[in-house]
């Protein structure tokens, strides 16, 4: 199993410009999350859902939009991107709550994206 | 609301020393709580976790951690350090019944020769 793996890597935007970010994850986790990592505060949780077809709105979801059209594959979207959406964008999954560790969330291993 | 807190945003250590690393935490409810790590350019790993069992939690590569209620604490501790433990970690919150993480700020850690 690959786990969740995240495309691209690395991305350079200039300002407004538009991009997507592609999360997908092969393990059949229903719940998925898009996070985004910056210096000194943590991780923030931008966006999620909890099942093909569904999503809602996190910690900071203004300026992102979102979808989730296969159960396997989040899909993030930057419309118009900001300086202030240069980032680290990370992906996790995890199977709804309940016993025998499936509250653990599993993560991809990042998107580095700087916005000029 | 859940938050967690964690105490000091960088920690040296010797090489063979003591890893202590602080969370606090604030919740209205039974936590689930979590430590995490992430080694440089790559992704988060859990490392242990508490979910109302025992109070002391084993996990990877020789951690442990403690749930004090009084405290309302959830220290990360390695005995003796070693050179590949310098990463960034992260404690992190959620509601026993809940899905959603919030995370603590990171504590850097760098282990010196």
């Amino acid at each position: 199993n690959a786990g969740v793996t995240q495309t691209p890597k690395f991305r350079v935007l200039k300002t407004g410009q538009s991009m997507t970010l592609l999360c997908a994850q092969d393990m059949n986790h229903e719940y998925m999350y898009w996070y985004r990592q910056d210096p000194g505060m943590g991780l923030r949780l931008i966006h999620y859902s909890v099942g093909e077809g569904t999503t809602a709105k996190g910690e900071v979801p203004d300026g992102y939009n979102v979808s989730r059209l296969k159960k396997q594959n989040f899909l993030l979207g930057l419309e118009s991107a900001a300086p202030s959406q240069t980032s680290v964008y990370f992906c996790a999954s995890r199977q709804p709550p309940g016993g025998g560790g499936r509250d653990t969330q599993y993560f991809g291993p990042g998107t580095r994206l700087t916005v000029l | 609301a859940q938050s967690v807190t964690q105490l000091g945003s960088h920690v040296s250590v010797s090489e063979g020393a003591l890893v202590l690393l602080r969370c606090n935490y604030s919740s209205s409810v039974p936590p689930y709580l979590f430590w995490y790590v992430q080694y440089p350019n790559q992704g988060l790993q859990l490392l242990l976790k508490y979910t109302s069992a025992a109070t002391l939690v084993k996990g990877i590569n020789g951690f442990e951690a403690e749930f004090k209620k009084s405290e309302t604490s959830f220290h990360l501790t390695k005995p003796s350090a070693h050179m590949s433990d310098a990463a960034e970690y992260f404690c992190a919150i959620a509601r026993s019944n809940d899905y959603k993480l919030s995370f603590g700020a990171g504590t850097t850690v760098t282990v010196r020769a």
